[in-house]
């Protein structure tokens, strides 16, 4: 069965310091996988995708991520953290048994300090 | 700006009182998703409607249901809310285009937080 492990509970950066939030998935097919964050009181916004072609995406604000077969692992990054970026993000996969659903890691809390 | 709207944003309610929460999507999206989220949790899917094919999700309780009049609306009927149903309610919506990864891009409205005393 597909899933997602986000390792990191909650991160702690200072502000224009990089960030990278991991995420290891496990899917036997070229998965589907996104990220999402979400805001204290807010739904979840999409950042970005992965489906195929350049292991590379960029996002919106400012974020990349990286999907890296070997590894099992398509990890976030963004190369100076802003205030605002404080937030919970979830990676997911999209998980094609059983109708369209996406699976959530359990996401990591990303904490910035000034 | 097409979007997922979600009605009414707070919503308290008495236990054991039935409430429905609401959902309108202006994406056109063929995909609609009713996720429960508890604090510092990942959603929980409940269910979701492919067009009008619903599918539940095993481990969700009875007490949750849906309906989907049209495709724009779709709205989550809580028939005896419990103290353990308070959470955040998250829609979402995806659109189906076969051969693309789209089915499982979701967009999400605001969410409807649940009280209930």
């Amino acid at each position: 069965a597909q899933s997602v492990t986000q390792p990191d509970i909650h991160i702690t950066v200072s502000e224009g310091a990089s960030l990278e939030l991991r995420c290891n998935y496990s899917y036997g097919a070229t998965p589907y996988l996104f990220w999402y964050v979400q805001s204290p009181g807010q739904g979840l916004q999409l950042l970005l995708k992965y489906f195929s072609g350049d292991t590379l995406v960029q996002g919106i604000k400012g974020f990349e991520a990286e999907f890296k077969r070997s590894q099992s692992s398509f990890n976030l990054r963004k190369p100076s953290v802003h205030w605002s970026d404080a937030a919970e993000y979830f990676c997911a996969v999209g998980a094609p048994t059983g109708g369209f659903k996406t699976i959530f890691g359990a996401g990591t809390r990303l904490f910035v300090k000034a | 700006d097409a979007m997922v709207i979600q009605n009414p944003r707070y919503q308290v309610t008495q236990f054991g009182k039935p409430v429905t929460l609401s959902c309108s999507q202006t994406l056109n999206h063929n995909v609609m998703y009713w996720y429960q989220q508890k604090s510092s949790q990942a959603p929980k899917l409940l269910f979701h409607y492919y067009d009008k094919d619903f599918n539940n999700e095993a481990d969700t309780p009875d007490n949750f249901q849906s309906r989907r009049p049209n495709t724009s609306f779709c709205f989550l009927d809580i028939r005896s809310p419990g103290l353990g149903d308070a959470a955040m309610y998250l829609c979402a919506t995806s659109r189906v285009m076969i051969g693309t990864g789209s089915a499982y891009e979701q967009y999400f409205g605001p969410g409807t937080r649940l009280t209930v005393t």
